[in-house]
C-alpha cells in the first residue's frame, strides 16, 4: 500500500506570494490533518479534514488554508507568505473516525520563504 | 502556549542501556498520549500511545509511563540500539486535536 505523498517536496517563494501544497493520503483513508514544524515550536496542528468537511482547527491566523477533495486529496493554502512560514509542512492521514487512530506522515513539504 | 513540553532538546545514550525521553503537559484534558519517531527527510511514524486510564504500556523495547498526578509522560527504550537514533515526538489528544512537543533529538553511541 503506498505511503501519504506530498508534493511539492521543497519550495521557495518570497515574501507576500501565496503557496498551494498538496497532499494524497494513504489509499481508503478518509481523514487527512496538516502540521507546521518548526525547530522551535515543534510541530503545531493546522486542520483536519474528514470527508471533505473541516473537523478540526488549530491556533493558525485566517492565512492558512486548506480543502479536502472528494478522493480525499488535500491541498493547504498559505496566502501573503512571511518569513514566519518558512517551516516543514507535514501532513498525516488516518482511515476511521476515532481521533486515537493512528496517524500516518507523509515526508512533508520544506517551504523558505524569502 | 505550549501544552506539551519536552524540555530535553537532545539526549546520548550508550548503545545497549536505557533511554528515557520525558514529556511534560498542562493540560488536564488530555485523554490519550502518543509517541512519535521521526527520522531527518520523514515523516513522524508512531511509536506507541497509552490511554489516560493506564499508567503503563509497554511493546517490545519501548514502554512509556504514564503519571497523572505529575503531568508526565515518558518513553523508556531498553535495550537502547544505533537504530534508534532519531527526533522523538511526544503528543497528546484532547477532544480531536493532537498537540505535539518541540522533540528530543536522541543519538545512541555504539
Amino acid at each position: 500500500k503506498a505511503g501519504v505523498t506530498q508534493t511539492p517536496r521543497y519550495l521557495i517563494k518570497t515574501r507576500g506570494q501565496q503557496v498551494t501544497l498538496s497532499c494524497s493520503p494513504i489509499s481508503g483513508h478518509r481523514s487527512v490533518s496538516w502540521y507546521q514544524q518548526t525547530p522551535g515550536q515543534g510541530l503545531q496542528f493546522l486542520f483536519e479534514y474528514f470527508s471533505e468537511t473541516q473537523r478540526n482547527k488549530g491556533n493558525f491566523p485566517g492565512r492558512f488554508s486548506g480543502r479536502q477533495f472528494s478522493n480525499s486529496r488535500s491541498e493547504m493554502n498559505v496566502s501573503t507568505l512571511e518569513l514566519g512560514d518558512s517551516a516543514l509542512y507535514l501532513c498525516a492521514s488516518s482511515s476511521l473516525t476515532g481521533v486515537t487512530d493512528t496517524q500516518y506522515f507523509g515526508p512533508g513539504t520544506r517551504l523558505t520563504v524569502l | 502556549d505550549q501544552q506539551v513540553k519536552q524540555n530535553s532538546p537532545s539526549l546520548s545514550v550508550q548503545e545497549g542501556r536505557i533511554s528515557i525521553l520525558n514529556c511534560d503537559y498542562t493540560n488536564s484534558m488530555f485523554d490519550y498520549f502518543l509517541w512519535y519517531k521521526k527520522y531527518p527527510a520523514e515523516g513522524p511514524t508512531f511509536l506507541i500511545s497509552i490511554s489516560s486510564i493506564k499508567d503503563k504500556n509497554e511493546d517490545g523495547r519501548f514502554t512509556v509511563f504514564l503519571n497523572k498526578s505529575a503531568k508526565h509522560l515518558s518513553l523508556h527504550i531498553v535495550p537502547s540500539q544505533p537504530g534508534d537514533s532519531a527526533v522523538y515526538f511526544c503528543a497528546a489528544i484532547a477532544g480531536n486535536q493532537f498537540y505535539f512537543g518541540t522533540g528530543t533529538s536522541l543519538t545512541v553511541i555504539p
